[in-house]
């Protein structure tokens, strides 16, 4: 079953205390990306990642790091957390991106990670 | 002017109504637009897509886009209870390098 998979699902931490947010995909796709969605402000990009060892800066990526080694796995790294960066947090795939985005090769999204600091 | 932009709603419809959805977009050389489901606490999934200026029906959706208007709206007939979700815009913004991005969202609740 092609999916996203992300974990935690759930997390509770505390400020300051490092913390890595997986994120796996099975469809050998080469764009990842990392949302956080917060309440009247909808989908934000955190960073992306075009291919393997290619990574940028997406919207709001203060606070946050990404690495990309191989191309199923691009984990969201929070290195001191804090109370602003308690959000829902998306992992997307696709096989292409940008002007080749079309519906046929649309976005998955992983089923997010609630995540709360404290 | 946000690139994309919703009204955030809520819209309340009854059932068996058609809800409209609109969306407007910033960026006059965009050339993909999407429309997202998200059910409450769940990640969004694609219900439409479209390319060209006019309607595309599938099923009860139809979405249609107008882009000297630079607008593009999803219609959903004999709305649902079921339906009750928030629906979001996205569009490629070509001038912007092909970045995707999306509205914040329209809160859709079907009334039984």
């Amino acid at each position: 079953e092609a999916q996203v998979t992300q974990n935690p699902r759930y997390l509770i931490t505390v400020t300051g205390k490092k913390l890595t947010v997986t994120c796996s995909q099975n469809m050998n796709h080469e764009y990842m990306s990392w949302y956080r969605q917060d309440p009247g402000l909808g989908l934000r990009q955190i960073y992306y990642s075009m291919n393997v060892e290619v990574t940028d800066k997406g919207d709001v990526p203060e606070g946050y790091k990404v690495s990309r080694k191989e191309k199923r796995n691009f984990p969201l790294i929070l290195e001191s957390p804090s109370p602003n960066q308690t959000s829902l947090y998306f992992c997307a795939s696709s096989l292409t991106s940008g002007r080749a985005l079309v519906g046929t090769d649309t976005q998955y999204f992983g089923p997010g990670t609630r995540l709360t600091v404290l | 002017q946000k690139e994309v932009e919703q009204n955030s709603g809520p819209l309340s419809v009854p059932e068996g109504a058609i809800a409209s959805l609109n969306c407007t977009y910033s960026d006059r050389g965009s050339q993909s637009f999407f429309w997202y489901r998200q059910y409450s606490g769940k990640s969004p999934e694609l219900i439409m897509s479209i390319y060209s200026n006019g309607d595309k029906e599938d099923g009860r959706f139809t979405a249609q886009l107008n882009k000297a208007s630079q607008y593009v709206s999803l219609l959903i007939r004999d709305s649902q209870p079921s339906d009750s979700a928030t629906y979001l815009c996205a569009v490629v913004l070509y001038n912007q390098g092909g970045k995707l991005i999306f509205g914040q969202g329209t809160e859709l609740s079907v009334k039984p």
